[in-house]
């Protein structure tokens, strides 16, 4: 079993629609959560973070954290052809002294059809 | 942009030879993160510096060593390049204040034939 876990798809949406990327993960522990949005031949951009169960919202984009469940979710609403790109989970593992490490999943292509 | 910058920007090396890349951290950031991306896959965390010394390591052979510099900026070494080794290496800083976020630069492009 990996550690995080996504579709890799292609998920298309159509623009105007909400979009909805998921992920598990598999260390229990795991205390932080990131987002990051991934163009084309571009590197990592932080989308969101998220510490706590429940949802957390900034602009379009809502992250949604279920502990109990290892599952971590992000809604894009009113998505945007702009917003195609991979979009990458991401677990710190920095926890008990350990590095401060991102352990990532092999991120889900979203695509927005115009 | 995050304040992070990587170079060079591409580089092609041949199989055996010896690579070294560099990153600057975002100003105030004393943490500098080295991860591999490889094609169609997510980046995979190499070593952590901070303070200088190597804090954390992942699980990448020893030929694979970096440094830290007191500005906070960066190498990684890469010595008798593989195939393998062609991937897209992305440098990541964060702060003492929070050091869970992580910012990358732009990255660095290896192809090695």
């Amino acid at each position: 079993q990996k550690e995080v876990e996504q579709n890799s798809g292609p998920l298309s949406v159509p623009e105007g629609a909400i979009a909805s990327l998921n992920c598990t993960y598999s260390d229990r522990v795991s205390q932080s959560f990131f987002w990051y949005r991934q163009y084309s031949g571009k590197s990592p951009e932080l989308i969101m973070s998220i510490y706590s169960n429940g949802d957390k919202e900034d602009g379009r984009f809502t992250a949604q954290l279920n502990k109990a469940s290892q599952y971590v979710s992000l809604l894009i609403r009113d998505s945007q052809p702009s917003d195609s790109a991979t979009y990458l989970c991401a677990v710190n593992r920095g926890y008990g002294g350990a590095t401060n490490k991102l352990i990532f999943g092999t991120g889900t292509l979203l695509a927005v059809q115009p | 942009e995050t304040g992070v910058t990587q170079s060079p920007t591409h580089l092609i090396k041949t199989r055996g030879q010896q690579v070294t890349l560099r990153c600057s951290s975002q100003s105030g950031h004393n943490t500098v993160s080295w991860y591999q991306q490889a094609l169609g896959q997510g980046p995979q965390f190499i070593f952590q510096y901070y303070r200088e010394e190597e804090n954390g390591r992942g699980n990448f052979p020893p030929r694979f060593s970096g440094l830290q510099f007191p500005n906070y900026s960066s190498e990684l070494n890469v010595n008798a390049l593989e195939l393998d080794d062609s991937a897209l290496y992305l440098c990541a800083s964060s702060s003492a204040r929070d050091t869970d976020t992580q910012y990358f630069g732009p990255g660095t492009r290896l192809t090695v034939l």
